[in-house]
């Protein structure tokens, strides 16, 4: 079947670590992005990604690193320098058409300590 | 100025009942799209319906319609006959084109709770 994968479910950090999201498509989707959910808040763009090797801050990218090597995979590093990293990451995908519609992974959950 | 403000944080709906979600935007691109998605208490983002810049006439979605009154800027979601698994968070959402690419932006929400 074809959709958005995103591991682990739950990641648990100490503080002063970095870590990485994983995030891979089948969609052969030509976009990826990275939002970041707080409890009671909407989505937030950290980074996206319109084609390979190529990609572009969003409105919270400090403290955040990517990489776009293929087109099925999007990882996203939360780095020590990210003050307030416990959230819910959501990894999205979409392709180029009318609708620019936006398919999203389930989530991956950091709690940071 | 916020690109999507959603002023309902909770709502309330008797089942059965019809109920409006809404969605107000601020955008320059001409061209742009806006969204509703739905997220259960899963997390999951589920899409529901879209309306682009452009459409003439409202988009609808078997029970969700969305009421597009462009000059008002504003982009409600319309759920007719509502069912108990609707309870749910639900968010408006816009892309707009830039520079680099399409962004999307996301209001805050609106929590449904579907009362038998």
């Amino acid at each position: 079947d074809g959709g958005i994968t995103q591991s682990p479910k739950y990641l648990f950090r100490k503080e002063g670590q970095n870590v990485t999201l994983s995030c891979e498509q089948n969609l052969n989707h030509d976009a990826m992005y990275w939002y970041r959910q707080d409890p009671g808040q909407g989505l937030r763009l950290i980074y996206y990604s319109q084609i390979v090797n190529d990609f572009q801050k969003g409105d919270i990218a400090e403290g955040y690193s990517v990489s776009r090597e293929k087109k099925e995979s999007f990882p996203l590093t939360v780095t020590s320098a990210q003050k307030n990293p416990t959230a819910f990451y959501l990894c999205a995908s979409s392709q180029v058409g009318r609708s620019y519609e936006q398919y999203f992974g389930p989530g991956t959950r950091l709690t940071v300590t | 100025a916020q690109k999507i403000t959603q002023t309902q944080p909770g709502m309330f709906v008797q089942e059965k009942e019809a109920v409006t979600l809404d969605c107000t935007y601020d955008t320059s691109d001409p061209s742009y799209g806006l969204f509703w998605y739905k997220q259960p208490s899963s997390g999951e983002m589920i899409f529901l319906i879209y309306q682009g810049s452009y459409d003439q006439q409202n988009a609808t979605e078997g029970r969700y319609s969305l009421n597009f009154q462009k000059a008002r800027k504003s982009a409600n979601l319309v759920i007719s006959a509502s069912q108990l698994g609707d309870s749910a968070m639900y968010f408006c959402a816009m892309r707009e084109r830039t520079n680099t690419g399409n962004q999307f932006y996301f209001g805050t929400g609106t929590s449904l709770t579907v009362i038998p």
